[in-house]
């Protein structure tokens, strides 16, 4: 079975500055996506980036970049210029494709903190 | 609003009885997902709908929970008998056919069981 794994509960930045979440993840699957997801307190969650594991080449949004390594089954995420809106839970999940599944696996979550 | 939207946002029900939650997914999108989050955890997935099909479903949805997309549009999830256990943010998503890769989700419903 798959697992996707976020070992930072917490994370904290100073306004402006970068910082880098990370996650792994295990499958015995070749196809897959990878996403984070950011959920801000009592609101809803939010797409923040995809990765699809057939493509090497790093996703980019705006600030929002990631560090897909296939072979470490690694898939972090950092944020540049940070600011106070980038405060949230951010969820690191998996979707098989190989298994034809739709369902999302995600991590236990890491809070980012923003300071000014 | 376009987004995937919840009803009621919170709950508080005594233990033993049944709640029942309604999802409005975004209009064009035919598959419907559910999800249960407790404090700490990530979402874990419940069951999705393609149209009003129930295609998969989790082992974490015992007996008590029902769900239906009667017409491939809203959908319900039940919760009978109700236990402390039970005690969760329930999300909603929704996604194209087209692009299943990308869920939206709603906002969720906080069940509490006292």
């Amino acid at each position: 079975a798959q697992t996707v794994t976020q070992s930072q509960p917490e994370m904290s930045v100073q306004e402006a500055e970068t910082v880098t979440l990370s996650c792994t993840y295990d499958t015995s699957e070749s196809d897959y996506y990878l996403f984070w997801y950011k959920q801000p307190p009592s609101r809803q969650m939010i797409l923040v980036i995809r990765q699809e594991a057939y493509k090497q080449q790093n996703a980019t949004e705006n600030r929002f970049s990631v560090n897909f390594q296939k072979a470490a089954k690694s898939f972090s995420l950092k944020i540049s210029d940070s600011q106070l809106g980038d405060a949230a839970m951010y969820f690191c999940a998996y979707r098989s494709v190989t298994s034809g599944t739709y369902k999302y696996i995600f991590g236990t979550g890491t809070r980012l903190k923003v300071l000014a | 609003d376009t987004g995937v939207s919840q009803d009621p946002r919170h709950k508080i029900t005594k233990r033993g009885q049944n709640v029942t939650f309604r999802c409005d997914p975004i209009s064009e999108h035919n598959r419907l997902y559910w999800y249960r989050q407790t404090l700490g955890q990530g979402p874990e997935f419940l069951t999705y709908f393609q149209n009003e099909a129930q295609l998969e479903k989790s082992r974490l949805l015992s007996d008590r929970f029902s769900a239906e997309r009667p017409k491939g549009s809203f959908s319900t999830l039940e919760i009978q008998r109700t236990e402390q256990g039970d005690s969760a943010m329930y999300l909603c998503a929704s996604s194209l056919r087209s692009s299943p890769s990308e869920q939206y989700f709603g906002p969720g419903t906080r069940l509490t069981v006292t």
